[in-house]
C-alpha cells in the first residue's frame, strides 16, 4: 500500500535560518504529491503540492521538487519567519480513473521559529 | 465562504455513549472523508466517500460508521465510545481530478471519559 514518511521533530529553528524537512514516499503508482500545514488550533490547509516527475510546487516562500527517481519530495524554505510556526504534513494521493481520490499522511513534523 | 462545516467543535462523552459528528460541505465535491489525529500518529483515515452513494473503510474504522447523507453531508457516528476514541477529528472534502485540494473543516476535539 501507499505510505508517507517524514523527517521526525521538533524542529526548532532561529528566525532567517533555512528550512527543510524530508519526505519519503511508497506508492504503486504516479501519485500527486502535496504538502499541508496546520497552524496552532486550526484544520489543514494546502501549501503547495506537484502532480508528475520534476514538477516544482511553490508558495509563500516554500518550494518543493517531484523527484521520482528517489521518491521524495522534500520542503525548504530559505528564511523562515516566526509566523511559519506550524506543522507540516507530506502527503500523496494516487489520482486516477480507478483510484478513490484518498490522500494518504504523514505524521508531521512540528516547525518552532523562535525570533 | 463556509467551506467544510463540522459540529460540534468540542465534546466530552462517557464511556459507552453515542454521538453523531456532523459535517457538510458547500463546494459541491464529490468525495468526503473522516479523519482523526492524534499525537505521534498524522492523519489516519477513518471511512471516506468516493462519491454520492457509496462509503468504504479507511485504515481505522472499528467503531465508527458513517453516513453519506446527501451530496453536502457525511456524518461520523460513534455507537458505544471508548477512551481510545479521545481525538481530534476532520471532516473534508475533494474534488475528483488529478492534484485536487483536499480542503478540511476545523475539526472537533473529542475527548471520552
Amino acid at each position: 500500500g501507499n505510505s508517507v514518511t517524514q523527517m521526525e521533530g521538533p524542529v526548532t529553528l532561529s528566525e532567517e535560518a533555512f528550512l527543510t524537512i524530508n519526505c519519503t514516499y511508497t506508492a504503486t503508482g504516479y501519485p500527486s504529491l502535496f504538502w499541508y500545514v496546520q497552524y496552532p488550533g486550526e484544520g489543514l490547509q494546502l501549501l503547495l503540492k506537484a502532480t508528475k516527475a520534476d514538477d516544482k510546487g511553490s508558495n509563500k516562500g516554500f518550494e518543493a521538487t517531484y523527484r521520482k527517481e528517489t521518491t521524495s519530495f522534500h520542503l525548504e524554505k530559505g528564511s523562515v519567519q516566526v509566523s511559519d510556526s506550524a506543522v507540516y504534513f507530506c502527503a500523496l494521493s494516487e489520482d486516477s480513473g480507478g483510484s478513490n481520490y484518498k490522500l494518504t499522511f504523514g505524521k508531521g513534523t512540528l516547525l518552532t521559529v523562535n525570533p | 465562504n463556509a467551506g467544510v462545516t463540522q459540529t460540534p467543535k468540542f465534546q466530552v462523552l462517557k464511556t459507552g455513549q453515542s454521538m453523531t459528528l456532523q459535517c457538510a460541505q458547500d463546494m459541491n465535491h464529490n468525495s468526503m472523508y473522516w479523519y482523526r489525529q492524534d499525537p505521534g500518529m498524522g492523519l489516519r483515515l477513518i471511512y471516506y466517500s468516493a462519491s454520492e452513494g457509496t462509503t468504504d473503510k479507511g485504515e481505522v474504522p472499528n467503531g465508527y460508521n458513517v453516513s453519506r447523507l446527501n451530496k453536502r453531508e457525511f456524518s461520523l457516528r460513534l455507537e458505544s465510545a471508548a477512551p481510545s476514541q479521545t481525538s481530534v477529528y476532520f471532516c473534508a472534502s475533494r474534488t475528483r481530478v488529478v492534484g485536487g485540494e483536499l480542503f478540511f473543516g476545523e475539526g472537533s476535539r473529542l475527548t471520552v471519559l
